[in-house]
């Protein structure tokens, strides 16, 4: 079925453990973003890549790696995770990343850091 | 002061009630207005989508933008028990690629 999605979709893991969440989307979109969501704090962007190899730094990166090389897929890897990882993770895509454009989100990843 | 403030509610009405969900930002370089609406554990999906002032309307929602005020409204006529969710309003710099998203506001509309 055509759209984005996440996997895994619940995960629990340790402090200091590598983890990655993964993306992925079928409507050849060229952005990618992903997002977090706590409460208290609402969706903040973590990174976002516009093409395949081309990815850039969001308003809370610190602890997160990302890599595209394919343009359906879009990883998030936490090297070494920590308590304050603990969140829901959102990807999105949009076509162009025109700024009358459509971000599309996937399901989310619910990651609990113990 | 966080760039957009929403209220978190919750917000409990009646069915049928009209509802009013608001946001305030302090950045006037915002030009694209967003309301995302997110049901519990599933991902947001945009509902309305304007970048002037005014209003625009589809269905029973309406979008207000009031740039001067910095203040930005959704509007939901004839609520329905289905329109229980929280209702995220998100909002875009020109030429920017990610979305600044208000906290989001948890509605509840009674049967």
């Amino acid at each position: 079925d055509a759209g984005i999605t996440q996997s895994p979709r619940y995960k629990i893991t340790e402090t200091g453990r590598q983890v990655t969440l993964m993306c992925h989307q079928t409507w050849s979109h060229s952005y990618m973003f992903w997002y977090r969501q706590d409460l208290g704090h609402g969706l903040r962007l973590i990174y976002y890549s516009a093409a395949a190899d081309i990815t850039d730094k969001g308003e809370v990166p610190d602890g997160y790696v990302v890599s595209r090389s394919k343009t359906e897929n879009f990883p998030l890897t936490l090297e070494s995770a920590t308590r304050s990882q603990t969140s829901v993770y959102f990807c999105a895509s949009s076509e162009k990343g025109y700024s009358t454009d459509t971000q599309y989100f996937g399901p989310g990843t619910r990651l609990t850091v113990l | 002061q966080k760039e957009v403030e929403q209220d978190p509610g919750p917000l409990s009405v009646p069915e049928g009630a009209i509802v009013s969900l608001n946001c305030t930002y302090s950045n006037s370089a915002f030009q694209y207005f967003m309301w995302y609406r997110q049901y519990s554990r599933k991902g947001p999906e945009l509902l309305m989508y304007t970048y002037s002032s005014g209003n625009k309307e589809d269905g029973r929602f309406t979008a207000q933008v009031d740039k001067s005020s910095k203040y930005i409204s959704l509007f939901i006529r004839d609520s329905q028990p289905s329109d229980s969710a929280t209702y995220l309003c998100a909002m875009r710099r020109r030429g920017a690629d990610g979305l600044t998203f208000g906290k989001g506001t948890h509605l509840i509309i009674q049967p």
